[in-house]
């Protein structure tokens, strides 16, 4: 099935600088979703993207759909404390039965 | 609105055990889906339903598990005999349309002894 490699595995900043995260895939996905995980709790939806080459930005994050339909990257800027959490991509595939296929996850530490 | 709830939030059980894991989706919401979460395989989904009506259970890992949607305010997803291996994080999610954004609830720890 389809498999998103998603990298890095973990991450260790200091407040204040800026983060970038990205998944790459085999498959050719027609969105793709970035979510992030607080301790104990589901994932939420940060940035959703819908078309290749889509640049979209929710305040400090900005995340791209990349021109092949197989990679999407995440950019937090100026980190804080609070960005500390486990951060997912998720593609969804076309055609046939829609999944939406996750990555296995950056987990980012924010040092103050 | 609440959110999805789940419930139980923790569940310690014995292997051979029935275990039954309870969603409650969003008001209005459509699709509900069931996912797995573990350190080794990430987050799997396991099945969705569309109008309580189950569209793809290919992720279901095997006959030991089985979900049912007897409504559109309730799914539960059952584990019978449970193993040690089940030991995950279970989340339901919903949404309003399949392309929409998916809303998590908190989760379901189970750990099979």
């Amino acid at each position: 099935g389809q498999q998103l490699n998603q990298s890095p595995q973990s991450m260790f900043i200091q407040e204040g600088e800026d983060v970038s995260m990205n998944c790459t895939s085999s498959s050719i996905f027609n969105t793709w979703l970035w979510y992030k995980q607080d301790p104990g709790e589901g994932p939420v939806l940060l940035i959703a993207l819908y078309k290749a080459g889509e640049l979209t930005s929710n305040g400090r994050l900005t995340a791209q759909f990349g021109i092949t339909r197989k990679d999407s990257f995440l950019n937090i800027s100026a980190s804080i404390p609070s960005d500390v959490g486990i951060y997912f991509c998720a593609g969804r595939t076309q055609g046939g039965s829609e999944k939406l296929v996750f990555g296995k996850g950056t987990k980012l530490t924010v040092n103050p | 609105d609440a959110g999805v709830i789940q419930s139980p939030r923790h569940e310690v059980t014995e292997m051979g055990q029935e275990v039954t894991l309870r969603c409650k989706p969003i008001s209005g919401h459509d699709y509900l889906f069931w996912y797995r979460q573990t350190m080794m395989r990430g987050l799997e989904l396991l099945i969705y339903f569309n109008n309580n009506v189950p569209i793809d259970d290919s992720g279901m890992p095997e006959d030991r598990f089985s979900a049912k949607m007897p409504n559109a305010s309730f799914s539960t997803l059952k584990i019978q005999p449970s193993e040690p291996r089940d030991s995950a994080v279970y989340f339901c999610a919903s949404s309003l349309g399949f392309v929409n954004e998916q809303y998590f609830g908190p989760g379901t720890r189970l750990t099979v002894t």
